[in-house]
């Protein structure tokens, strides 16, 4: 799996959109852009994933650069709830048999009023 | 998604006992994932368990110090064996069902006296 570099730490007021950002320069054809976060002591957190295509869902937004080295991963109005470490994971698909994520040390984010 | 449950979400132990965490899945899923995350520090696989056959371990990890079992598609059990402090940790499953994403359990917060 390839690895992925991300800032140990964002503020980012309530309200405002969060922007956290991702380097994978090492991604294979067929890996996806996970992101997953962890509100302190509970399990990680599914949020969405891509492989090329900008993804949109309930909670948040992928933006997959064309060259697919970086992505972003955008809250739109952040609230207080968001506060959490957020993993950008790169992995193969899960089409039939189910592989390990590897977590990287992840972005902490912090939303404050 | 999947709905998973722990037991249990937290215990008190003294140091060479064992302790048997069980996690439960709402449905049936092939692979089953057992995590530990250290004070402060991501998340590691410790091992993957498949039905009917012996959980596979991450280097660093043994069947004697974390024997798993997997009698069925919707349960598993991780016995953490002759703890130390050292095995401080919040132990976690998951499970990714075909075509979905990882989902994890709550977690189980392990203190070792």
């Amino acid at each position: 799996d390839a690895k992925t570099t991300q800032p140990p730490s964002m503020d980012c007021a309530e309200g405002r959109a969060a922007n956290l950002p991702c380097n994978h320069s090492t991604i294979s054809g067929n890996e996806y852009v996970y992101w997953y976060r962890q509100i302190h002591s509970q399990g990680p957190q599914y949020i969405i994933h891509g492989l090329k295509n900008n993804e949109t869902n309930e909670m948040a937004s992928l933006i997959i650069t064309e060259d697919r080295k970086s992505s972003t991963l955008i809250l739109p109005h952040a609230t207080l709830r968001d506060t959490a470490v957020y993993y950008c994971i790169v992995r193969v698909h899960n089409t039939g048999t189910a592989s390990k994520l590897t977590f990287g040390t992840g972005t902490r984010l912090q939303v404050t009023l | 998604s999947a709905v998973i449950s722990q037991k249990p979400s937290r215990d008190i132990c003294q140091r060479g006992t064992s302790l048997t965490i069980q996690c439960q899945v709402d449905s049936q899923v092939t692979m089953m994932f057992w995590y530990r995350q250290q004070p402060g520090q991501s998340l590691t696989l410790i091992a993957t368990a498949n039905q009917g056959s012996e959980a596979t371990y991450e280097s660093g990890f043994v069947i004697d110090k974390f024997p798993i079992s997997r009698p069925n598609l919707t349960f598993s059990t991780l016995t953490v064996s002759n703890m130390s402090p050292e095995d401080s940790s919040i132990y976690l499953c998951s499970v990714e069902p075909v075509g979905t994403s990882q989902f994890f359990g709550p977690g189980t917060r392990l203190t070792v006296l």
